[in-house]
């Protein structure tokens, strides 16, 4: 089983529309979650944290459930600029507190005219 | 806004040759990362650096890998004879504590012929 499932879409929905995207994680020890924004050819940007009690950010809103190591990203009002490949990241916090990142590999969203 | 810059941009390298690749972490950060994006792929932790040492490295992470701080300022990422399947995307990654955010330079495209 993968570490970190994601859909790999790609999601086509008009400007305006509401996206979500799931994940699934397969650590149970994971303690930081989180969701990445990848443009074609460049460098991850961190998008939002994700913490248990769900948290929004704009148009942007996070869900986590540890129960189910299920992650949620939901867009509103969709932008022609929230076009890219959005990445769902898990890290294990260790007894040594090592903070290596584990990436989906990406849910693509293309948000259309 | 700080930021995370790597050199050169775009590595063509002869197989068997090696590479160093580098990177300017944030002035204040104090854990460094290496991160590789084989083209269409997800992105993979190659290690991790605090305090002079690696702190955690993947498998990915063999003998033919080296990093170090040189100068206090540089972190750079040394293949010593590279493959063909080594072409990718390599991302530097930097945070100021070791449970803060990672903050991804732009990369450096290795392609080996």
């Amino acid at each position: 089983r993968k570490e970190v499932e994601q859909d790999p879409g790609p999601f086509n929905v008009p400007e305006g529309a509401t996206v979500a995207f799931n994940c699934t994680y397969s650590n149970s020890a994971s303690q930081s979650f989180f969701w990445y924004r990848q443009d074609c050819r460049k460098e991850p940007k961190l998008l939002m944290s994700v913490y248990s009690s769900g948290n929004e950010d704009g148009r942007f809103t996070a869900q986590l459930n540890r129960a189910s190591q299920y992650i949620s990203l939901l867009i509103r009002d969709s932008k022609l600029s929230d076009s890219a490949t959005y990445l769902c990241v898990v890290t294990p916090l260790m007894d040594t507190g090592r903070r290596a990142l584990t990436f989906g590999s990406g849910t693509r969203l293309q948000v259309q005219p | 806004e700080p930021e995370v810059t790597q050199t050169p941009s775009h590595q063509v390298t002869q197989m068997g040759q090696e590479v160093i690749l580098r990177c300017v972490p944030i002035s204040n950060h104090l854990y460094f990362y290496w991160y590789r994006q084989i083209l269409g792929q997800k992105v993979e932790f190659l290690v991790s650096f605090y305090n002079n040492e690696i702190s955690e490295k993947s498998e990915i992470f063999d003998d033919q890998f080296s990093v170090e701080r040189p100068d206090g300022s540089n972190f750079t990422l040394k293949i010593r004879s590279t493959k063909l399947e080594d072409s990718a995307m390599y991302f530097c990654a930097t945070s100021q504590g070791n449970t803060d955010t990672q903050y991804f330079g732009p990369g450096t495209r290795l392609t080996v012929l």
